[in-house]
């Protein structure tokens, strides 16, 4: 299995840019989860999509952020325009058919905005 | 609600020696508790799990923990740690429904 696939891994962007985020999750998992790292507020769930529907985007941080997820093994992560508060390290984790499985992690992105 | 608490940003260890980072814990519900492993640069990957069955955990790379509830801890251990050990912990609760709590992480050097 090649578990959870996030491209790019790095990004360097300048301020006011639109970024994407990829990610492909582990083949018959059918939740999705996109995470940010910093130093100062650690992991943090952003949205997690069921079966490709949004379930919960409480943790996007405001309308600058989206995400979709057009069918079960793509989803994307979109800031625009980005700022350089917004660099962190994103991860996308998926899990199986229960909302309470184990979730397994991306790699990562690391965005850094100039 | 749920929280998790590290008790150690920092441990520091000597090659063959034992291993000890600490995670409390607190819950509404009867929690499943995991510990992830990150190295630098890369992903989370998960060492184990407690889902309310056995206390004892065994996990990969011979990491294991207790769940105690009545001291809401969850303590990683390893008897005897290797150089390639070193990373940064994280000690995850799940309440109820499908969000992990994370703990902001312990970070295990091993000294040769």
């Amino acid at each position: 299995d090649a578990g959870v696939i996030q491209s790019p891994r790095h990004e360097v962007t300048e301020m006011g840019q639109e970024v994407t985020l990829r990610c492909k999750p582990i083949s018959g998992h059918n939740s999705l989860f996109w995470y940010r790292q910093t130093m100062m507020r650690g992991l943090e769930l952003l949205i997690y999509f069921n079966n490709n529907v949004p379930i919960d985007d409480s943790g996007m941080p405001e309308d600058r952020f989206s995400a979709k997820m057009p069918n079960a093994s793509f989803s994307t992560l979109k800031i625009q325009p980005s700022e350089p508060r917004d660099s962190a390290v994103y991860f996308c984790a998926s899990s199986s058919t229960g909302l309470t499985d184990t979730q397994y992690f991306g790699p990562g992105t690391r965005l850094t905005v100039l | 609600a749920q929280s998790v608490t590290q008790l150690d940003s920092h441990v520091s260890v000597s090659e063959g020696t034992p291993v000890l980072l600490r995670c409390n814990y607190s819950s509404s519900y009867s929690p499943s508790l995991f510990w992830y492993v990150q190295h630098p640069n890369k992903g989370l990957q998960l060492l184990l799990k407690y889902t309310s069955a056995a206390t004892l955990v065994k996990g990969i790379n011979g990491f294991e923990a207790e769940f105690k509830k009545s001291e809401t801890s969850f303590h990683l251990t390893k008897p005897s740690a290797h150089m390639s050990d070193a990373a940064e912990y994280f000690c995850v609760v799940r309440g109820s429904n499908y969000k992990l709590t994370f703990g902001k992480g312990t970070l295990l050097t091993v000294n040769p």
